[in-house]
């Protein structure tokens, strides 16, 4: 069962376009949402996190919009750069701790100049 | 700057044999973990270790088996590797104790390949 669902599975935009990428998860104990890149042959790394108490995120181009009512999640790229494709984890992890950390399956993102 | 380090980088090796994966982080982090990414890229956690406990995911086979000297090693054992076993092993730490809105940083991973 596949607790945090993540889509689309890949995405390819323009140079200049605003990315966007789906999450959304099932249980209700979840209170942290991290999202991680990864670069190919890299390993991934924390990009942008929401907790619950936020609905919106943002951290230069890139911003987390959060709707808790409905669990979903969105990981906004604005002006995408070719250096911004990579794969896009969404994670969630409940209060009880990170050791439950779940991650989705990913969105991997092309960038075309 | 790396500052989770794995060895080996890479690992081919045939079925049933043992194999042992070693990682050490130098960020005085208090936990590490063990993530397995398989070939379309699914994390999943497989233990998560600080000095107060070892978190096993239940659904990790027994022939896997975490291994630590101190805080800042975490090697992982495999007894008798299977094909599925094929994946890149990361490891990971985090500052705390394993709350819930720890940042994870990974290392470089392992890949192995089961023959």
């Amino acid at each position: 069962q596949q607790q945090v669902r993540q889509s689309p599975q890949s995405l390819t935009v323009w140079e200049g376009e605003t990315t966007i990428l789906n999450c959304s998860y099932e249980d209700s104990t979840f209170d942290y949402f991290p999202w991680y890149r990864q670069f190919p042959g890299k390993s991934p790394a924390l990009l942008i996190a929401i907790s619950l108490v936020s609905n919106k995120k943002e951290d230069g181009r890139f911003t987390i919009f959060f709707n808790k009512r409905e669990k979903k999640l969105s990981l906004h790229i604005t002006d995408s750069q070719p250096g911004d494709s990579a794969t896009y984890f969404c994670a969630a992890s409940p209060s009880s701790g990170s050791w439950q950390l779940i991650f989705g399956s990913g969105t991997q993102l092309t960038v075309m100049p | 700057e790396t500052a989770v380090f794995q060895t080996p980088n890479y690992h081919v090796t045939q079925v049933g044999n043992e194999v042992s994966f070693n990682c050490k982080q130098t960020l005085g982090h208090d936990t590490m973990y063990w993530y397995k990414q398989d070939s379309k890229k699914l994390l999943k956690i497989m233990f998560s270790y600080n000095n107060k406990q070892l978190i096993v995911n239940e659904t990790v086979p027994r022939r896997f088996s975490p291994q630590s000297s101190d805080k800042a090693h975490l090697n992982l054992r495999i007894k008798s590797v299977e094909p599925e076993d094929s994946a890149v092993y990361l490891c990971a730490s985090s500052a705390g104790l394993g709350g819930s809105a720890e940042t994870l940083y990974f290392g470089s991973g392992t890949r192995l390949t089961v023959l």
